[in-house]
């Protein structure tokens, strides 16, 4: 099984600030993915990760709150842009490769 | 969509076993039944996927129906820890479906 390691574990953000998070495996994978859960909800899956190309948005996700990078096999980034408190939620990266998918343990953001 | 139907909870006693139903009728021939589970405030944890065979490891088994149109996880025996949002899920990762998307699980409480 691969190990996902997410960076940073939880932070409290300003409003109209940025944040960067990082999501690394310990292996090659083949494809990456970004979910948001909210309060008491299921993941809502944000947009799949694709090495050296734009990612893949789903509906009500876009790139410009939402942007995400993927350099390489094992690495990639989820920003969320000009937070609001309706962003406050967990981030989770996911890496998936053949029929195996892992999860990280997520990103606790809360914005004030 | 999520593909799946799931009761919203379950109680278990400790030591029993815990039976997790699961329909997705809608499933296609090449995509697999996957079970996570969430425990609060963690990552989703992967138990178990299987094809059309029953499945065992350490963790549960997955019984999957003939027809493949549903299936039902289970825990043998039950203890306070498996207290969790499980969910089911049908994926397949090298189909033009590939992302994994989550519905909203079933919650089993395991009582002492």
């Amino acid at each position: 099984s691969a190990v996902i390691s997410q960076k940073p574990s939880r932070d409290i953000c300003q409003r109209g600030t940025s944040l960067t998070i990082q999501c690394q495996v310990d292996s090659q994978v083949t494809m990456m993915f970004w979910y948001r859960q909210q309060p008491g909800q299921s993941l809502t899956l944000i947009a799949t990760a694709n090495q050296g190309s734009e990612a893949t948005y789903e509906s009500g996700f876009v790139i410009d709150k939402f942007p995400i990078s993927r350099p390489n096999l094992t690495f990639s980034t989820l920003t969320v842009s000009n937070m609001s408190p309706e962003d406050s939620s967990i981030y989770l990266c996911s890496a998936g490769h053949l029929t195996e998918a892992f999860f990280g343990q997520g990103t606790r953001l809360t914005v004030v | 969509d999520a593909k799946t139907t799931q009761p919203p909870s379950m109680d278990c006693a400790e030591g029993r076993a815990a039976n997790l139903p699961c329909n997705h009728s809608t499933i296609s021939g090449n995509e697999y039944v996957y079970w996570y589970r969430q425990i609060h405030s963690q990552g989703p944890q992967y138990i178990i996927h299987g094809l059309k065979n029953n499945e065992t490891n350490e963790m549960a088994s997955l019984i999957i129906t003939e027809d493949r149109k549903s299936s039902t996880l289970i825990l043998p025996h039950a203890t306070l820890r498996d207290t969790a949002v499980y969910y089911c899920i049908v994926w397949n990762s090298g189909g033009s479906n590939y992302k994994l998307t989550f519905g909203k699980g079933t919650l089993l409480t395991v009582n002492p």
